[in-house]
């Protein structure tokens, strides 16, 4: 079954510190997998995609087939990054899905 | 990026009663979209699967009778609880894409509120 898990629901960091929000998926085939992130009274955004590598605000994240995972990283923490993230998978193996994680509340303090 | 529009953004009804949502895609066509619901402090929870032009693709456990969905254009998706209960009172929320494994666009969701 297609699943995607965030152990944490919250991870508080202070400002100026490195953060990695956890994400592990479970997909028999090749997943495509993005972090998406809702700013504060905002809908859910784009953050990056796996397929991409590239760097938004900083953020990265490396999909690592052998552990099953896609951690977001950022070396150092920004009061703005603060937000929930939500790690997602979109699958075309049988019924086409887009599937979601449930979501970290990252918490930037000063 | 691309809009997704969602409507009404909030509504309140009476028990029993049934509420049509609307999704649109405004400047792309959007051959997939997906229905969620989120419930408080929770994740989104995929409803259901809708392509242009064919039935939806229901999750193990939603019912079809009770959430109709209806895709007939590449910019619209409708989403209708009924016979809605207290217990359907949740967000709503939309999303499509136009093509498979691409990003997803979320319409700003609707919270439905059943009295």
């Amino acid at each position: 079954a297609q699943r995607v898990t965030q152990p944490e629901k919250l991870l508080s960091v202070f400002k100026g510190a490195p953060v990695e929000l956890k994400c592990n998926y479970s997909y028999s085939g090749s997943p495509e997998l993005f972090w998406y992130v809702q700013y504060s009274r905002q809908r859910l955004q784009l953050l990056l995609r796996h397929i991409s590598r590239e760097s938004i605000k900083g953020f990265t994240a490396d999909l690592n087939k052998g552990e099953t995972s896609f951690h977001l990283k950022k070396p150092f923490a920004q009061e703005e990054d603060s937000a929930m993230y939500y790690c997602a998978l979109s699958s075309t193996s049988g019924t086409y899905k887009y599937i979601f994680g449930t979501g970290t509340r990252l918490k930037v303090l000063a | 990026g691309a809009v997704v529009s969602q409507h009404p953004s909030r509504v309140i009804c009476k028990s029993g009663t049934s509420v049509k949502i609307e999704c649109r895609s405004l400047d792309f066509q959007a051959t997939t979209m997906f229905w969620y619901r989120q419930f408080p402090k929770q994740s989104l929870m995929l409803m259901a699967t809708s392509n242009e032009g064919s039935k939806a693709t229901y999750e193990q456990g939603v019912e079809k009778d009770k959430f109709l969905i209806n895709h007939a254009s590449l910019t619209l998706s409708t989403l209708t609880v009924t016979s809605a209960h207290p217990e359907d009172s949740s967000f709503y929320i939309c999303s499509a894409t136009d093509r498979p494994n691409t990003e997803a666009f979320f319409g700003q969701g609707t919270r439905l509120t059943v009295v």
